[in-house]
């Protein structure tokens, strides 16, 4: 069964970096799949912000790509996100999630991390 | 504002079917497939339906999707207690180059 796990800083400044890792178990990046980021402020919806390849080529949510980069680190089977200047809009759940390409849905899902923006 | 447009709630009693519908345009649902997801309180959405009408292992057939035009639905038939949840469609849009999910449906079960 595969597993996603998110980590990081539950509060971030504002205007400063949100940076969150998400590691991948039981499964290799390195096989394939995209693997994304979504994100749900508290009591709304979901939010795609965007997807990686294994091979490191990115898909972005045209409203977030000014501030946001995806990365991946195949060797430690974990992708990363980065969004810079962060107010207090961006205070959500962030879950990261295996994505099928093409078909595009996400059929395994971490157990999401809440990041509270401060001022 | 959500580029899918759901009901924000929906209900039914235990044993009933209820649909949830899930509007988009040519360049989301009219022209890719729609994936449901259901959400239990305080927990990560989990991938319901996808491919307008595939179910992953695991998942009853008492949940069904379809898709016609620029429309999609989710039906639950022998609604159980267990089905109170929040559900979202998601396709991807082909003018945003983006995932698009809709607002999300509030499903009581009376």
């Amino acid at each position: 069964q595969v597993q996603l796990q998110e980590s990081g800083p539950g509060l971030v400044k504002s205007l400063e970096t949100l940076s969150l890792t998400c590691t991948v178990s039981a499964y290799s990046i390195s096989n394939g799949f995209y693997w994304g980021w979504i994100r749900q402020p508290p009591g709304k919806g979901l939010e795609w912000i965007g997807s990686i390849s294994h091979s490191g080529s990115t898909l972005y949510n045209p409203t977030l790509k000014s501030r946001v980069t995806i990365s991946v680190d195949t060797s430690k089977n974990q992708f990363s996100l980065k969004l810079g200047s962060v107010t207090a809009a961006d205070t959500a759940v962030y879950y990261c999630a295996r994505m099928t390409p093409y078909s595009n849905y996400l059929d395994y899902w971490g157990q999401g991390t809440l990041v509270t923006v401060s001022s | 504002q959500s580029v899918l447009t759901q009901p924000p709630s929906a209900s039914g009693t235990p044993g009933q079917r209820v649909t949830i519908s899930c509007s988009g345009s040519s360049s989301n649902i009219g022209s890719n497939p729609v994936d449901w997801y259901h959400q239990l309180p305080g927990t990560a959405p989990k991938l319901l339906i996808y491919s307008n009408h595939q179910r992953p292992s695991g998942v009853p057939d008492r949940f069904s999707g379809s898709k016609s035009g620029t429309s999609a639905s989710l039906a639950i038939s022998g609604l159980q207690s267990e089905d109170e949840a929040d559900y979202y469609c998601a396709a991807w849009d082909d003018s945003l180059n983006a995932v698009v999910f809709g607002g999300g449906t509030k499903l009581t079960v009376l």
